[in-house]
């Protein structure tokens, strides 16, 4: 049950797009499409914005997007904000259980 | 509205016990999976327990097997967590949080977190 890995923090100026990398291995990310991506502002829960790999659920920008590609999922966002700053943390099925990253801290410029 | 209401945190002993409770609304609570997520101060999420819909199938992280127990009551709307031999590292708030997916179906993401409840285990 090791932690996925993502870079612990990234950064971009308002308009650019940033992507966060999530990376696992063949017995989590590339094994199951139920990875998911959630925000968290510092002192609250925090919320989903990706499920199942590139999914969003209502409410969420279109500028959050998901992908994966073998043991490796990516949230990119585009068109950042300034209320983008928050940190991203990756989550994945993984058989019996469940694992997070890390969490990766976002600075908009 | 979806609300999961923690209760039962607090600062405990080393070695002492603490059970902590999660009154769900808003939804059809028998139909859903539940877990319980943990995040230390100033650290990242860390996945506890989940419970499936009917209280069937529970599964725990290593860090915390053989001393706590998630389950629930259907009758009640309440998840439960028995935390047994707490020891320091335990320290978090612990956040309770509903899976996506329906009729029993783990989506294996969470739609809804309660507020979390801190537990602080210290001498």
């Amino acid at each position: 049950q090791s932690a996925l890995t993502q870079p612990a923090s990234v950064s971009g100026s308002p308009g650019q797009s940033i992507t966060i990398s999530c990376t696992g291995t063949s017995n989590d990310v590339g094994s199951y499409n139920f990875v998911s991506w959630y925000q968290q502002y510092p002192g609250n829960a925090p919320k989903l914005m990706i499920f199942e790999v590139n999914n969003r659920p209502s409410g969420v920008s279109n500028r959050f997007s998901g992908s994966k590609s073998g043991n490796t999922a990516s949230l990119t966002i585009s068109g950042l904000q300034a209320e983008d700053e928050a940190d991203y943390y990756c989550c994945s099925h993984a058989g019996n259980y469940v694992v997070f990253g890390g969490g990766t801290k976002l600075t908009v410029l | 509205q979806v609300q999961l209401v923690e209760s039962g945190g607090g600062v405990v002993q080393p070695g002492r016990s603490l059970r902590l409770s999660c009154a769900a609304s808003g939804f059809t609570f028998s139909n859903f999976g539940l877990y319980w997520v943990r995040q230390a101060p100033g650290k990242g999420l860390e996945w506890v327990a989940l419970i499936s819909s009917d209280g069937g199938n529970k599964y725990h992280a290593d860090s915390v097997k053989g001393r706590f127990t998630i389950s629930r009551d259907n009758t009640k709307n309440t998840l439960y967590l028995q935390m047994n031999s707490l020891r320091a590292e335990d320290t978090a708030v612990y956040y309770c949080a509903k899976d996506r997916g329906v009729l029993g179906y783990f989506d294996w993401s969470v739609d809804y977190w309660g507020q979390g409840t801190l537990v602080t285990v210290s001498s």
